[in-house]
């Protein structure tokens, strides 16, 4: 049972939009920065969005985050078929005083 | 440009100890940052499961911090992993990363080792 609620699958069409949120607490989301990272079939996480809202050097604009009180939502425009991945929310714990993750969501793009 | 590369064995006997080490190239450790280890077992998400900094500071993940052990050596620019009491629970894909901070986001990631407890 993971501290922070992803929807386990999300799915659209090339070209379309797609959201994926990330639901925590006062002692997670709600007081740190979010994170979120993608990860392809067989390889590592990669760093998609951090600080809520930043992207780091070589990320398309097409991937977004956001952070509203204890949930954080990740956007992804123009789908491609690159995109199919497993995609999780991070975060500090202060309660736990550890880092944290969604439980993921995996994204089919039809 | 950072990199880092998991080492250690592939196959490790329940209740053995398993051991994996992070060589990290293109950053010393000892400039700073923390390091980090996450597991992701088949068919399950990712789990975080400890950070260090350079000057041995740490911190853990509370379901696995009795069987975590973690070390960082400046010399070699490494840092290490030891699970004790293991399980096929514990049979996962390690990952190796970068910690911007002790509350911010990994930047950098290494490719990962598939750990399989098995008798």
């Amino acid at each position: 049972q993971s501290v922070l609620t992803q929807p386990p699958s999300v799915s659209a069409a090339p070209g379309q939009k797609v959201t994926i949120s990330c639901s925590g607490s006062s002692s997670n989301i709600g007081n740190k920065y979010v994170s979120w990272y993608q990860q392809l079939p067989g390889t590592a996480p990669k760093l998609l969005i951090y600080e809520n809202n930043k992207r780091p050097s070589g990320i398309p604009d097409r991937f977004s985050g956001s952070k509203s009180g204890t949930s954080a939502t990740l956007g992804i425009t123009g789908l491609q078929t690159g995109d199919e991945a497993d995609y999780y929310c991070e975060t500090w714990d202060s309660r736990l005083s550890a880092a944290v993750f969604g439980g993921g969501t995996r994204l089919t793009v039809l | 440009q950072v990199q880092l590369q998991e080492s250690g064995p592939g196959l490790v006997k329940p209740s053995e100890t398993l051991s994996l080490t992070c060589a990290v190239s293109g950053y010393s450790i000892r400039s700073g940052y923390y390091w980090g280890w996450i597991r992701r077992p088949p068919g399950k998400g990712l789990e975080w499961i400890s950070i260090i900094s350079h000057d041995v500071k740490t911190y853990f993940n509370p379901s696995l911090k009795s069987r975590v052990t973690t070390s960082v050596d400046t010399s070699k620019n490494q840092f290490s992993l030891r699970l004790s009491s293991v399980t096929a629970a514990d049979t996962a894909t390690y990952y190796c990363a970068r910690h911007v901070g002790v509350y911010d986001h990994l930047d950098y990631w290494g490719p990962g080792i598939l750990v399989t407890v098995s008798s």
